[in-house]
This record gives C-alpha cells, structure tokens and sequence, in this order.
C-alpha cells in the first residue's frame, strides 16, 4: 500500500512569505502526481498535475517539483497571501491506486 | 462546464437505515469516482468507474456498499444498513481519462456529501 505523508502537518505565515510544501510517497511506481487545495466544507481542487517524466510544473505564483526515485515532491507558494489560506494535499497516483496525503493546513495572517 | 454536483450536501440518518448519494459528473467526463474522507484525513478511495464498468474497488468498499452508474453518466452510491463509523464526508470526482487503471488528467471533485449516523 502506498504511504504518503505531508509535512508539515500546519504551518502559520505571515502574508508575503515564500514557503515550501512537502510530500513524500513509499511507493515510486507512479504514473504522476497531483497537488490539491481544499477549502474547509468543500471538495478539491486541482492545482497542479506533474507526470512521472517531468522534473516540475508551474501555474502562477506555484510551482511542484518531483523526484520519483526519491519519492518526494514539494509544492512552492511564492508571496503567500490570505487567500492561499486552506489544506493542501498530495496525491501520487499509479495503476488503480488513488492514494492521497493527510494534507498541510496552511494559515497565511495578514 | 458546470462542474461535479453532489446531492444531498448533508444526510443525517439513525444507524441502521439505508442512503443513496448521486453525484452527476461534468457532462463529457468518462471517468468517476468515489472517495470517503474523515475529518483530518486526505480521501481514501472506494471505487471507481470507466464509462458505465466498475474497474476497481477498494477493500474499504464492504458487502454494505454497492456503486452503480447505470449510463455512464451520474452515479450512486448505496450503503445498507448504516454503522457509526460510516460517518464521514463523501466525495466524487471526475475527469476524462484515454487509458485505463490510472488517472492521468487532473480529476475535478464535487462538494461532498457529509453523513451523519446518530
């Protein structure tokens, strides 16, 4: 069974500030790995997707990398603001295995 | 795009009974999914499907659980004879996937339906 674990498990930042995610996974056998936001009382939504082929991706202020055959990956949120403020949570996802990380609950204060 | 409807967005009912959760996915999605999510906890799988086929449960998906999706559009989940420890948020995602057995495009999630047993 695929293990993922996030740390840390809360983390409280002024706004401005850069900071880094992480995430690491037992099991390298992944076909890519998804970053989510989850906002309290509501569903997910997908931030970024990184295929096992690639190092890294970017959307705005975010950017993931992976490494497989470590078994990590970090999300990086430059300038943090309040409304970043939510749970984050990984996913590496191989053949019919949709495991997901207990998720980073992230508190920007203005 | 209207996105991943749930229905209901609560459900509180006394141990024992029976409930249904539908989730209608976004319309051109041939992908689903179920989850079930406990306060804390990232979502843990139960099922998936691929068109109208069931292709993987979950061995948290007991005999008190069934899933269906009759047309390969919307889908419900079932669970007989409601325990305690069913308490939990349950959620359905989808996407438009070209393979089979693994996701490889970004999966959109409903809102969930949160379930109560008293």
């Amino acid at each position: 069974k695929q293990e993922v674990t996030q740390i840390p498990a809360a983390l409280s930042v002024p706004e401005g500030e850069n900071l880094v995610l992480n995430c690491s996974f037992t099991d390298s056998a992944i076909y890519n790995l998804q970053w989510f936001r989850q906002d309290p009382g509501k569903g997910l939504t997908s931030l970024l997707l990184i295929q096992s082929s690639q190092r890294e991706q970017t959307s705005g202020r975010l950017n993931a990398s992976l490494d497989k055959s470590s078994g990590r990956s970090t999300l990086y949120i430059a300038a943090s603001q309040p409304g970043d403020s939510a749970t984050y949570l990984c996913a590496p996802l191989g053949f019919n295995k949709f495991y997901f990380g207990s998720g980073t609950k992230l508190n920007v204060k203005p | 795009d209207t996105g991943v409807s749930q229905d209901p967005r609560h459900k509180i009912t006394k141990r024992g009974q029976n409930v249904t959760f539908r989730c209608d996915p976004i319309s051109e999605h041939n992908r689903l999914y179920w989850y079930r999510q406990t306060l804390g906890q990232g979502p843990e799988f139960l099922t998936y499907f691929q068109n109208e086929a069931q292709l993987e449960k979950s061995r948290l998906l007991s005999d008190r659980f069934s899933a269906e999706r009759p047309k390969g559009s919307f889908s419900t989940l079932e669970i007989q004879r409601t325990e305690q420890g069913d308490s939990a948020m349950y959620l359905c995602a989808s996407s438009l996937e070209t393979g089979l057995g693994y996701s490889n495009q970004p999966q959109h999630f409903g809102d969930g339906t949160r379930l109560s047993i008293l």
